[in-house]
């Protein structure tokens, strides 16, 4: 069993929907990274998060600590939003990954 | 900021030989850390390294191996190469031991 896991792990949606990406995890940790990569494997840090609520632009990001589980958002989506989005948790000095979110918005 | 930068950009290796990978960190950022990332799948945690010392390793056997310099720069090793160490190496560097990562384009390796 993945210590990380992402729902939907493929995602289809219309230029301007709300999206939302799941990430629960099974272990206590300190911090959780939300990371977008695009074709060709560049990978750009979105937030880190230990507790509550970040916003930048667009993109929100939650995290529950007591029930192991953060949520990224996405308002007004746009076709340049498509990418993977992975959730990362730093266990101790050890960053675990999950496999990866694909979402795809189409004009 | 200078950003990570990563050499080469891809690589091909047959099977057995050895590797070097290197990674210019971000000025100031004193902690790296290598990732791998297979054709398809999120990255693995190979190891970090924080000020030239390595403080933590996911499950990769000692044929991989590191080093870190005090010029921000660093190597990933891997000797006798196999197959499945075909993919994608990223580093990523931070200030301290935590915060917000930066990640370096990565070097794709194809292992013949």
């Amino acid at each position: 069993k993945n210590e990380v896991e992402q729902s939907p792990q493929n995602l289809t949606a219309q230029e301007g929907e709300f999206i939302t990406i799941n990430c629960s995890y099974s272990v206590g940790i300190s911090a959780l990274h939300w990371l977008q990569q695009h074709p060709g494997g560049g990978i750009v840090s979105l937030f880190m998060l230990s507790s509550g609520k970040k916003k930048h632009g667009r993109l929100i990001a939650t995290i529950n600590i007591q029930e192991k589980h953060s949520s990224l958002h996405i308002t007004a989506s746009h076709p340049r939003d498509s990418a993977v989005y992975i959730c990362a948790v730093l266990w101790g000095q050890k960053l675990v990954f999950g496999q990866g979110t694909r979402l795809t918005i189409n004009p | 900021e200078t950003g990570v930068t990563q050499s080469p950009t891809h690589l091909i290796k047959t099977r057995g030989q050895q590797v070097t990978l290197r990674c210019s960190s971000q000025s100031g950022h004193n902690t790296v850390s290598w990732y791998q990332q297979a054709l398809g799948q999120g990255p693995q945690f190979i190891f970090q390294y924080y000020r030239e010392e390595e403080n933590g390793r996911g499950n990769f056997p000692p044929r991989f191996s590191g080093l870190q310099f005090p010029n921000y720069s660093s190597e990933l090793n891997v000797n006798a190469l196999e197959l499945d160490d075909s993919a994608l190496y990223l580093c990523a560097s931070n200030p301290g031991t935590s915060g917000s990562l930066v990640f370096g384009p990565g070097t794709r390796l194809t292992v013949l």
